[in-house]
């Protein structure tokens, strides 16, 4: 079956750190990967996502490459803020599953002035 | 109103209590979920539902009931719950793979339940 294995948190960093977050996949079929991002006290947005090995996602400064051969879709930010504190998810979406999102375990961001 | 509203957003409940959680999209998708979120727990898929008809309960108990009268509209009718169903319970909608869609869901911000 499907799979995502993200990093585990907490990851606090300063402000304008660099930021990773790493995810690895197992898919049966070719899927599409995504990030979503939880602020406190809300649901799940969606981030970025990538459709096809090699894409490129990218939003709001965070950037994600879909790499098939190693089976990764890691996350990163060149200078994060303290907005961006938050609890991040790697998923993703297979039609041999029907296109039923799985999702990694969350790994949280702590981001200090 | 736009995306995905869920209400109510805080929602507390003795175990004898019957209470209904409402959740609306306005994306035009075709396809609603229900999730529960606990705290230190992965989240987890409940319902599915695509063209209102429902396609997935995942071993859900049956006092949790599900109703989707329209594309649009989803429900979770909530009956004889125990503490252990206190969490986060998010709704999702997107368009079905049998419309094309490549997976992408949109989240309401989630109702926050509490069982006493």
């Amino acid at each position: 079956g499907n799979s995502v294995t993200q990093m585990e948190g907490p990851v606090t960093l300063s402000e304008e750190a660099f930021l990773t977050i790493n995810c690895t996949y197992t898919a049966t079929g070719y899927p599409s990967l995504f990030w979503y991002v939880q602020y406190p006290g809300e649901g799940l947005q969606l981030l970025l996502k990538a459709t096809k090995a090699d894409d490129k996602g990218s939003n709001k400064g965070f950037e994600a490459t879909y790499r098939k051969e190693t089976t990764s879709f890691h996350l990163e930010k060149g200078s994060v803020q303290v907005s961006d504190s938050a609890v991040y998810f790697c998923a993703l979406s297979d039609q041999a599953a029907g296109n039923k999102l799985t999702f990694g375990g969350g790994t949280r961001v702590l981001v200090k002035p | 109103e736009t995306g995905v509203t869920q209400t109510p957003r805080h929602l507390v409940m003795g175990m004898t209590n019957k209470k209904s959680l409402k959740c609306e999209q306005h994306l035009g998708h075709n396809a609603m979920y229900w999730y529960k979120q606990s705290a230190k727990k992965p989240l987890e898929l409940m319902f599915v539902y695509n063209f209102k008809e429902q396609t997935e309960n995942n071993s859900v108990p049956s006092r949790f009931s599900p109703e989707c009268p329209n594309s649009s509209h989803l429900f979770l009718h909530l009956h004889t719950l125990q503490p252990e169903d206190s969490a986060l319970y998010l709704c999702a909608s997107s368009q079905s793979p049998l419309a094309g869609g490549q997976g992408e869901q949109f989240f309401g911000p989630g109702t926050r339940l509490t069982v006493l």
